[in-house]
């Protein structure tokens, strides 16, 4: 099992160009999230699934958009990239239990936006 | 709104020492995780707790569930210099609570005595 993975590692992006952030899990889980780093700030909550075809909104969705297609992807898009969204992204999933909090994260984007 | 807050926000280890760090949230919870990033990874899932007053161990890792379920505690024995890195607290966000999703604190970052 490869568990969650992301794509791509690093991107530098100018400002106002467009990209999509790739993620897949193999552990046929339910819920995904995508959460951004900053320092100082912890891990905060975009966007986030809770079953193919379906979306909802984070604590700081916008500038981002979000698919959920297959079950296995979770993407994550920025249609006009800008300066503030320079971070480090992180996907998570998580197995659908009640009760059951335990999100298991991938490895991580860092991005950067001149 | 929710807010965990960590404490220390950083400190130094010596190899062998013992090593403490706190979380304490403004509503109750009904899970506490602990999670630690080494850097340029993601966040790896260390302990879950589900129950108030439940201690819980994972190697030289402890973690408690708080009895008034506002805060939980990690100690750390004998710390080798592979565990620096950066602990965060989660626990259940209340509006998607049931979504499984989380809200995090803002981490601990352990370094090395210089």
């Amino acid at each position: 099992n490869a568990g969650v993975t992301q794509t791509p590692k690093f991107r530098v992006l100018k400002t106002g160009q467009s990209m999509t952030l790739l993620c897949a899990q193999d552990m046929n889980h339910e819920y995904m999230y995508w959460y951004r780093q900053d320092p100082g700030m912890g891990l905060r909550l975009i966007h986030y699934s809770v079953g193919e075809g379906t979306t909802a909104k984070g604590e700081v969705p916008d500038g981002y958009n979000v698919s959920r297609l297959k079950k296995q992807n979770f993407l994550l898009g920025l249609e006009s990239a800008a300066p503030s969204q320079t971070s480090v992204y992180f996907c998570a999933s998580s197995p659908l239990l009640r009760g059951y909090n335990e999100q298991f994260f991938g490895p991580g984007t860092r991005l950067t936006v001149l | 709104g929710q807010q965990l807050n960590q404490s220390p926000q950083s400190m130094f280890i010596q190899e062998g020492e013992d090593v403490s760090m706190n979380c304490t949230s403004s509503s109750i919870f009904n899970t506490w995780l602990w999670y630690k990033q080494d850097p340029g990874e993601g966040p790896v899932l260390l302990i879950a707790l589900y129950k108030a007053g439940e201690l819980t161990s994972n190697g030289r890792l402890t973690a408690q569930f708080g009895i008034t379920r506002k805060d939980s505690f990690l100690n750390i024995s004998a710390s080798i210099p592979s565990d620096v890195g950066i602990y965060f607290c989660a626990g259940p966000l209340n509006y998607g609570g049931s979504q499984g999703n989380l809200i995090f604190g803002k981490g601990t970052k352990l370094s090395v005595k210089p």
